[in-house]
Parts: C-alpha cells; structure tokens; sequence
C-alpha cells in the first residue's frame, strides 16, 4: 500500500513571499491532517479534514495560512505571506474514518522542510 | 486532552531492553494512552496504545500503572534502527487529534 505523499520534501522562500505545499493522502482515506513541526518540538495540528469539509482549525493562523482538500482527496497548504517563524516541516497525515467513530491509525508522510529567510 | 511528562533524553545499549516511562498524573477514565515515534526526518509513527491493561504487539510492550496516572513502553531488544523520538500522548476515546509533546529521545548506543 502506497503511503502518504507530500511535495516538495524542501522549500527554500524569503520573507514575505508565497509558497504552497501539496499532500496526496492513502487512498480511501477520509480524514486528512496538516501539522507543523518547529524544531525540537513535537508536531502541532493546523487543520483537520473530513472527506473536504474543515473539522478543526483553530490552530491555524489563518491571517496567512490557508487549505484546501478538492474532492476530498488531495491538499494543499499554502502560506502567504511567509515569515521567518513559519521555518519548520510541515507534516501530513491521513487516516480511514470519520472523528467520533472509534480511532484509526494516523499515517504520517514524509513532510516537506521549509526554510524562510 | 490530559497532559503528559516524559524525559527529555534516555540511552539504550543495543540489545537490551528500552524501557520509556511516560508520566499522565491527570488523565480521565476514557482516555487511552498511545505511543508515536519519529525517526529522524520522517514522520511519526504509531507503535501501541491501550487503555488499562497492558498491551503487546511486534514493535513494543505497553504496561500501565493499575491508577493509569503513569505508563511504560518496552521496545524489548532495542536495535540502532529503534533511535528516535518517543511521544506519549493521552487522548480521548473516538477524538482523531493528537496532541504531541516534547517527547523523549532514545538513543540506542552500539
């Protein structure tokens, strides 16, 4: 089974510029996840999907962040614009069912490492 | 979601058992008790949760104090591959957030 993928793994920006990241879940999966991981920190949660409705997104700050999850399959994250605290990895994760129905294992992939300078 | 207390580093030698301890004093009585790890530059991955009893799968051994208020994850024969980052998160039953902390970095030595 194909696991979660995430593009590009690194992303270089300066401040202030744009920059979108692409996460493609397990397939069949409902739920997706964007987390950001600032060094020497565990992974935090940005937003949540079900199917491409927005479960939860009180962490994200959504004066620059943004995501969307088309036909509840792929996402995109974007920031805009960026500032030197967004320098982390930000980490996707997918899993089968549905918030309140019992728990299913998150799968996480690899993350995509972002550098603002 | 209840709180967690972990080392912030422990070492292992290869070999013998890594035996993580993982404190959640305030922890209520629907809430499970699951084990991630990080591998340098990969995402988390699941090992093992469990709500009162003690757990055992082919990764690791979970054994939970009888008040639940602490746990324990057992990798039995640790292997340099097992060097990461352990977090232990507390969650509600049916809740799919998971809550990371700090976690705790093994380092299993040769």
């Amino acid at each position: 089974e194909a696991g979660v993928a995430q593009s590009p793994r690194y992303k270089i920006i300066e401040k202030r510029q744009s920059v979108a990241f692409w996460c493609n879940p397990i397939s069949g999966h409902a739920t997706l996840y964007w987390y950001q991981q600032i060094l020497g920190q565990g992974p935090k949660l940005l937003i949540q999907f079900q199917n491409n409705g927005v479960v939860d997104d009180s962490q994200l700050p959504k004066d620059r962040f943004s995501a969307e999850r088309l036909k509840g399959v792929d996402s995109t994250l974007k920031i805009q614009p960026a500032k030197l605290e967004d320098s982390a990895v930000y980490l996707c994760a997918s899993s089968f069912g549905p918030s309140g129905t019992g728990w299913y294992e998150q799968y996480f992939g690899p993350g995509t490492r972002l550098t603002v300078t | 979601d209840a709180k967690t207390t972990q080392p912030p580093s422990m070492d292992c030698a290869e070999g013998r058992a890594a035996n993580l301890p993982c404190n959640h004093s305030t922890i209520s009585g629907n809430e499970y008790v699951y084990w991630y790890r990080q591998i340098h530059s990969q995402g988390p991955q699941y090992i093992i949760h469990g709500l009162k009893n003690n757990e055992t799968n082919e990764m690791a051994s979970l054994i939970i104090t009888e008040d639940r208020k602490s746990s324990t994850l057992i990798l039995p024969h640790a292997t340099l591959r097992d060097t990461a980052v352990y977090y232990c998160i507390v969650r509600v039953q049916g809740a799919q957030k998971l809550v990371f902390g700090q976690g705790t970095r093994l380092t299993i030595n040769p």
